[in-house]
């Protein structure tokens, strides 16, 4: 079966600079969660969107934003990067009208910042 | 914060059963408990869940207590790749947003 596939696995950037994160959700699916998760941490829920629009906000820095299109992908904008945004970033993507809606996760992209 | 309390770590034989426990005292009548696992960095990995009823699939069993304050997930016959962080999460329905908040979770180490 398709699963949640993101892009990259793997990023290193300089402080400063900026990283666009994609995650493609698996077929049909209608809602996607962005979660971050340092290093020795648990994931934390940044953002979601549902029909193209935000659904719920969580701990996401001001200079991180997010949207989702039209094709149901999302992408995850990090700008002014510091060495504290290295961490795993994860996408999960739902069926909002399934009932449970239950959140499949992708592999997650691992972001270094030097 | 977390709506869940677990053990921070636990033993398994390999092939014997896994029972991973949860306390969840303040769970609300529409919030349903998921059960996800997390191996060494990968992508949390969706394994089971409930709201009332014990649920079983093909990866493990769920058993919600008739008060719906703890549960227990089992896994029947654990093996060397069970070994993971296991989370339990209360999660409101859909129609609220439905964001997963991850607590501490139980490290599952399964040893020969």
């Amino acid at each position: 079966a398709a699963g949640v596939i993101q892009s990259p696995r793997h990023l290193i950037k300089e402080k400063r600079e900026t990283a666009t994160l994609k995650c493609y959700p698996i077929p049909r699916h209608d809602t996607v969660y962005w979660y971050q998760q340092g290093p020795g941490q648990d994931p934390q829920f940044l953002i979601s969107f549902y029909e193209k629009m935000q659904s719920d906000k969580g701990s996401i820095p001001d200079r991180f934003s997010a949207q989702q299109f039209s094709d149901y992908h999302s992408e995850l904008n990090m700008s002014s990067l510091e060495l504290g945004d290295s961490a795993l970033y994860f996408c999960a993507s739902s069926l909002r009208t399934s009932g449970a809606d239950t959140q499949y996760f992708g592999p997650g992209t691992r972001l270094t910042v030097l | 914060d977390a709506k869940t309390t677990q053990p921070p770590s636990m033993d398994c034989a390999e092939g014997r059963a896994a029972n991973l426990p949860c306390n969840h005292s303040t769970i609300s009548g529409n919030e349903y408990v998921y059960w996800y696992r997390q191996i060494h960095s990968q992508g949390p990995q969706y394994i089971i869940h409930g709201l009332k009823n014990n649920e079983t699939n093909e990866m493990a069993s769920l058993i919600i207590t008739e008060d719906r304050k703890s549960s227990t997930l089992i896994l029947p016959h654990a093996t060397l790749r069970d070994t993971a962080v296991y989370y339990c999460i209360v999660r409101s329905t859909y129609n609220q947003g439905g964001k997963l908040i991850f607590g501490q979770g139980t490290e599952l180490s399964v040893k020969p």
